[in-house]
C-alpha cells in the first residue's frame, strides 16, 4: 500500500522561500509511470494544483505559479519537494502531494499539511 | 486554462435518494475526467476517473457519466456517510494541465 507523508516547516515569513518534501512508502518513487505533484486548499477553499514532476525528472507547472514553484526529486530517499518563493499570505493553505497515473487521477494522497505565511 | 465549472453549489438530498451532480469544461477534455470526494479535515479521495472508470474499492452507488465538456457524477440511494464535498478535476495530457472544479457540497435535506 503506497503512502505520502509530507513534513516541513508550518509558519514561514513573507517574501521567503515555502519548502516541503513528500516521502513515498510502500513502493519505489521511480517505478511505474506516475507523476507526483503537489496540491493546495487555502481553508474553506477548493483545490489548487500546483506542479508535478514525473518520474524521469520532467515536470510540468500551473502557469500562475510557474515563476516561483520548483519541484524536485530525490530517487535515493524515495522523496519529491516543493520549493515556493517570495511567499505572501494568499500562500497560506493546507499543501497536498499525491500520486496520478497517466490517465487515472489522483489515487494516493498524503494527509497534508498547514503552511501559515506570518510574520 | 482550462475551466471546470460545478454545479449546484449545494445540494440538498435525502438520505437513500439519487444526487446528480455536474461538472463543465471550457473546452473538451475527451475523458480525462476524474470525481473526488472530501470530507472536513481529510484529504480528497479518488471515486471516479477517465469519466466513468470507478476507483479500487468505490461503491456501485457512485457512477460517472459524459466526454468533451459535460459530466455527471450520479450517487443512487444515499448513504450518510456520502454527505461531503465534491470536485471534478480535468487532467489534459497535451498541453499538460490540471484544473479544478470549484466543488459542490451536498448536505442533508
Amino acid at each position: 500500500q503506497v503512502q505520502l507523508q509530507e513534513s516541513g516547516p508550518g509558519l514561514v515569513k513573507p517574501s521567503q522561500t515555502l519548502s516541503l518534501t513528500c516521502t513515498v512508502s510502500g513502493g519505489s518513487i521511480s517505478s511505474g509511470s506516475y507523476y507526483w505533484s503537489w496540491i493546495r486548499q487555502p481553508a474553506g477553499k477548493g483545490l489548487e494544483w500546483i506542479g508535478r514532476i514525473y518520474t524521469s525528472g520532467s515536470t510540468n507547472y500551473n502557469p500562475s505559479l510557474k515563476s516561483r514553484v520548483t519541484i524536485s526529486v530525490d530517487t535515493s530517499k524515495n522523496q519529491f519537494s516543493l520549493k515556493l518563493s517570495s511567499v505572501t499570505a494568499a500562500d497560506t493553505a493546507v499543501y497536498y502531494c499525491a500520486r496520478a497515473g497517466g490517465v487515472t487521477g489522483f489515487d494516493y494522497w498524503g494527509q497534508g499539511t498547514l503552511v501559515t505565511v506570518s510574520s | 486554462e482550462i475551466v471546470m465549472t460545478q454545479s449546484p453549489a449545494t445540494l440538498s438530498v435525502s438520505p437513500g435518494e439519487r444526487a446528480t451532480l455536474s461538472c463543465r469544461a471550457s473546452q473538451s477534455v475527451s475523458s480525462n475526467l476524474a470525481w473526488y470526494q472530501q470530507k472536513p479535515g481529510q484529504a480528497p479521495r479518488l471515486l471516479i476517473y477517465g469519466a466513468s472508470t470507478r476507483a479500487t474499492g468505490i461503491p456501485a452507488r457512485f457512477s460517472g457519466s459524459g466526454s468533451g465538456t459535460e459530466f455527471t457524477l450520479t450517487i443512487s440511494s444515499l448513504q450518510s456517510e456520502d454527505f461531503a464535498v465534491y470536485y471534478c478535476q480535468q487532467y489534459n495530457n497535451w498541453p499538460p494541465s490540471i484544473t479544478f472544479g470549484q466543488g459542490t457540497r451536498l448536505e442533508i435535506k
